[in-house]
């Protein structure tokens, strides 16, 4: 049974460029949620999406945005990259109706914004 | 907004002794608090959660705790190793009034080191 799996697994970006992170979540799950983790940080939520649509987001600036396929997966862009974009990006999911609340982490994203 | 502290920053014991890490919430709405458990490198994985309408759930050497009045829940770990060293967040999670989503509001995380 596959896990969250996210990729790339590390990339560098210069400022003013954009990025696409992909996750494809775990089997089973319908939900994914997207937090971004600064060092020496916890894991900050960016937003979630279920049925393809945005269905909460945390306190992010426009220039995220995202995308669920109809197969669950997910994508997150970054636009117009700032330095303090520089983090690791998880990608969580989880079973919208489950008898559970739990969240699942792939193994995150690493970008690096110089 | 859930707003999340956790003590200590950084945990230092002896292998075989126990640790503990503490946090404390905000929103007394808050009902479900998972903590994880984070090596380096990797996402975070979930070692043990509680539900508000449970005081103690214990898993092998791991514990938690939750006084809901003090709006505190804590992580025990007895007999330490080596291998539990990582870093630790604990989170807290208010249901949403549509469609039960549970975003969780995650603390700053324990950086728990074990010595042999």
């Amino acid at each position: 049974d596959a896990g969250v799996t996210q990729s790339p697994t590390h990339l560098i970006k210069t400022r003013g460029q954009q990025v696409t992170l992909r996750c494809s979540p775990k089997s089973g799950h319908d939900t994914v949620s997207w937090y971004q983790q600064a060092l020496g940080q916890g894991p900050q939520f960016i937003f979630q999406y279920y049925e393809e649509e945005e269905r909460q987001r945390g306190n992010f600036p426009d220039r995220f945005s995202g995308h669920q396929f109809p197969n669950y997966s997910s994508e997150l862009n970054v636009n117009a990259l700032l330095l303090g974009d520089s983090a690791l990006y998880l990608c969580a999911s989880r079973e919208t109706g489950g008898a559970g609340n739990t969240i699942y982490f792939g193994e995150g994203s690493w970008l690096t914004v110089v | 907004g859930e707003n999340v502290e956790q003590h200590p920053s950084t945990l230092s014991v002896q292998e075989g002794d126990s640790a503990v890490i503490k946090c404390t919430y905000s929103d007394s709405a808050s009902n479900y608090f998972p903590w994880y458990k984070q090596e380096l490198g990797k996402g975070p994985q979930l070692i043990i959660d509680i539900r508000s309408n449970v005081g103690e759930k214990k898993d092998q050497r791991i514990a938690v705790t939750l006084n809901k009045t003090a709006k505190h829940f804590s992580l025990h770990i007895t007999e330490t190793q080596p291998e539990d060293s990582a870093v630790y967040f604990c989170a807290a999670s208010i249901p949403r009034a549509s469609g039960g989503s549970y975003i969780p509001t995650f603390g700053r995380g324990t950086s728990l080191i074990v010595h042999p």
